[in-house]
């Protein structure tokens, strides 16, 4: 079975400056890596996802992941932030199965202010 | 239309009622899941269903009852709810070896 920490419920930081969001994950088998954004009143987007090859990820709106296996992390970065990045941020990870079972984390709060 | 469709958007519902929460997509995908997100609690995974077939079923009370009529439509029938069943409802949708969820907007859900 899978399972994802997220440490930081919620993160502060300021418009223009960088962001890291931390996912760990724990796995016995081969894992997929997510991440989804969560805008108010909304579902969940995906951001971006790691399924094999090089370990850095370029994702949507300017979001990056790199994958780590020896330290089973998958952390979230953004070298500049917008006011508009303002959601919740959600890691999950799933198994080589034939249909995907994802198992998120308990979420991270992005406040971004001016 | 496009993407994983939920209606209703907003539900209240009393404690004895009878509703169902209907999700539709529109992405030819061959599974399709049913989420509950509540307050400071990871993202809950109720029921996935593949190939029009039930291939989990996470220890849901059974005041949930899912139904799957065809690959395109997934439905939630709710009875008898408590209050804590309040949540947001996500339904989700994928397409097996083609990576990735594909997520409606949620029903939000009000036990009275």
């Amino acid at each position: 079975a899978q399972s994802v920490t997220q440490l930081d419920s919620q993160v502060p930081v300021f418009e223009e400056a960088p962001v890291e969001l931390r996912c760990n994950y724990s796995s016995s088998v081969s894992v997929y890596l997510f991440w989804y954004v969560q805008y108010p009143n909304q579902g969940l987007q995906l951001l971006l996802k790691y399924l094999s090859g090089s370990t850095l990820v370029k994702g949507i709106n300017g979001f990056e992941a790199e994958f780590n296996k020896s330290q089973t992390s998958f952390h979230l970065r953004k070298p500049s932030v917008h006011i508009s990045d303002t959601a919740e941020y959600f890691c999950a990870v799933s198994g080589p199965s034939g249909f995907q079972k994802l198992v998120f984390g308990t979420g991270t709060r992005l406040l971004v202010s001016p | 239309e496009t993407g994983v469709t939920q209606t209703p958007r907003h539900l209240v519902m009393g404690m004895t009622n009878k509703k169902s929460l209907k999700c539709e997509q529109h992405l030819g995908h061959n599974a399709m899941y049913w989420y509950k997100q509540s307050a400071k609690k990871p993202l809950e995974l109720m029921f996935v269903y593949s190939l029009e077939e039930r291939v989990e079923n996470n220890s849901v009370p059974s005041r949930f009852s899912p139904e799957c009529p065809n690959s395109s439509h997934l439905f939630l029938h709710l009875h008898t709810l408590q209050p804590e069943d309040s949540a947001l409802y996500l339904c989700a949708s994928s397409q097996e070896r083609n990576y990735g969820y594909t997520f409606g907007s949620g029903t939000r859900l009000t036990v009275v």
